[in-house]
């Protein structure tokens, strides 16, 4: 089956430092990947939908500066939180997609935690 | 905007017994996608429904998009402790949109 990988799978590092996470597919083309966010027993929060060679679009309410989205592959998009914060700590989930009528597959997530 | 009726919202089960999880839309579904998801973990594709009254089952677990294509149900059989964790269904609500909108999720756990 389709396979996204998503790495650092966990990330600790001190206020003010940026971090980027990688979402790959490993064995399809995406045509369209997700930036998503959880908090804690909620659903997930799309911030961001990126398509190969052009910029993302971002969700009402997220900031475009502070979370920075690159989709220059068709198998890899990043996304760098720019200048983290404590109230940045959460979830953040990636998925992919090759086109409409097919199921989105997603990485393993990775946890931020902001001290 | 459209949105995705999920329940129950959680479901507390002894193993072996079956199960049913509802996902309700107000609108017509272009396409239904069921995952499941652990704690603190990714989601997991389970399936995907695109026909009116479509039935798909996998080991244990099946799924049904009814004729209209606004509410999917989620029947597990005899259900295990690694059947546990949240449940949720996620939807295309238009033709060639590529972004879903996701049901609220169904919290499972299932009782040794």
């Amino acid at each position: 089956g389709a396979v996204v990988s998503q790495h650092p799978s966990w990330v600790i590092c001190k206020s003010g430092t940026s971090v980027k996470i990688e979402c790959r597919s490993l064995d399809f083309q995406a045509t369209t990947m997700f930036w998503y966010r959880q908090f804690p027993k909620q659903s997930l929060m799309l911030m961001a939908t990126s398509n190969e060679g052009s910029k993302a679009t971002y969700e009402q309410g997220v900031e475009k500066d502070k979370f920075l989205i690159n989709h220059a592959s068709l198998t890899l998009s990043t996304l760098t939180v720019t200048s983290a914060h404590p109230e940045d700590s959460s979830f953040y989930i990636c998925s992919a997609r090759d086109h409409a009528r097919q199921p989105q597959h997603f990485g393993d997530g990775t946890r931020l935690s902001i001290l | 905007s459209q949105e995705l009726e999920q329940s129950p919202q959680s479901l507390i089960v002894q193993e072996g017994k079956n199960l049913t999880i509802n996902c309700t839309s107000s609108k017509t579904l272009y396409g239904l996608y069921w995952y499941k998801q652990k704690y603190g973990e990714g989601l997991i594709f389970l399936m995907m429904l695109q026909k009116g009254g479509e039935e798909k089952s996998h080991e244990k677990i099946t799924a049904k998009l009814d004729e209209k294509k606004q509410q999917s149900s989620l029947h597990i059989t005899a259900s295990q402790p690694s059947h546990a964790g949240i449940y949720l269904c996620g939807a295309d609500p238009t033709s060639g949109t590529y972004k879903y909108i996701f049901g609220t999720g169904t919290r499972l756990k299932v009782l040794a």
